[in-house]
């Protein structure tokens, strides 16, 4: 079926290791979307792409690394988990067309580090 | 920069009566794009109701309306005859009108809303 996956639902890793957390989008939507939610901040923006080959920073990007090779993968790593990093991932798509395009979500990882 | 906010933690209502939810917002721009999310414990996050600023026409869906107040900036989202499904946390997001740029159209969330209905 079409949609938005992320993989994996969940993930236990320790602090210092790295961990790489994929999205994936049937969609051919250009633009892609990392969130990461967190009790009393809602979901705070740490990377977004535009198209292959583009992406940029958003609120929280520091400890996180993306790449964008292809449109339909956006994997987002940690290169060395720390504990505050510990949080729910979202990863989200948009069409590039139009204005006032929703953004459609996965249904995210969650992130335990220890 | 945009900032969103709720002030509401946590709120309840019974089955079948009519709960609202705050959120304001502060922009300068004229012209952007509002949404209520609702993520239930399953996780998904739903795309409740989406409202244009231009449009000075409060969005509906069904059992979900919106108060949007522009001078105020504020945007509550009405639920009338409250079902049990509709246990959730609610996000306000606020999105700049033009999607290109430095924005790419990116979401600015606010804190959530916890809803609980009661039977």
């Amino acid at each position: 079926d079409a949609g938005i996956t992320q993989s994996p639902r969940y993930k236990i890793t320790e602090t210092g290791r790295q961990v790489t957390l994929m999205c994936h989008q049937t969609w051919s939507h250009s633009y892609m979307f990392w969130y990461r939610q967190d009790l009393g901040h809602g979901l705070r923006l740490i990377y977004y792409s535009a198209a292959a080959d583009i992406t940029d920073k958003g609120e929280v990007p520091d400890g996180y690394v993306v790449s964008r090779s292809k449109t339909e993968n956006f994997p987002l790593t940690l290169e060395s988990a720390t504990r505050s990093q510990t949080s729910v991932y979202f990863c989200a798509s948009r069409t590039g067309g139009g204005h006032g395009q929703p953004q459609h979500f996965g249904d995210g990882t969650r992130l335990s580090i220890l | 920069a945009q900032t969103v906010t709720q002030s509401q933690p946590e709120m309840s209502v019974q089955e079948a009566e009519t709960v609202t939810l705050s959120c304001t917002y502060d922009t300068s721009e004229s012209d952007y794009y509002l949404f209520w999310y609702k993520q239930p414990p399953s996780r998904q996050m739903i795309l409740v109701i989406r409202q244009e600023a231009y449009k000075q026409q409060n969005a509906t869906e069904n059992r979900f309306s919106v108060n949007f107040q522009k001078a105020a900036k504020s945007f509550s989202l009405k639920i009338s005859d409250s079902q049990l499904g509709d246990a959730a946390m609610y996000f306000c997001a606020y999105r700049t009108f033009y999607a290109g740029g430095t924005s790419y159209g990116k979401l600015t969330f606010g804190q959530g809303t916890i809803l609980t209905v009661h039977p």
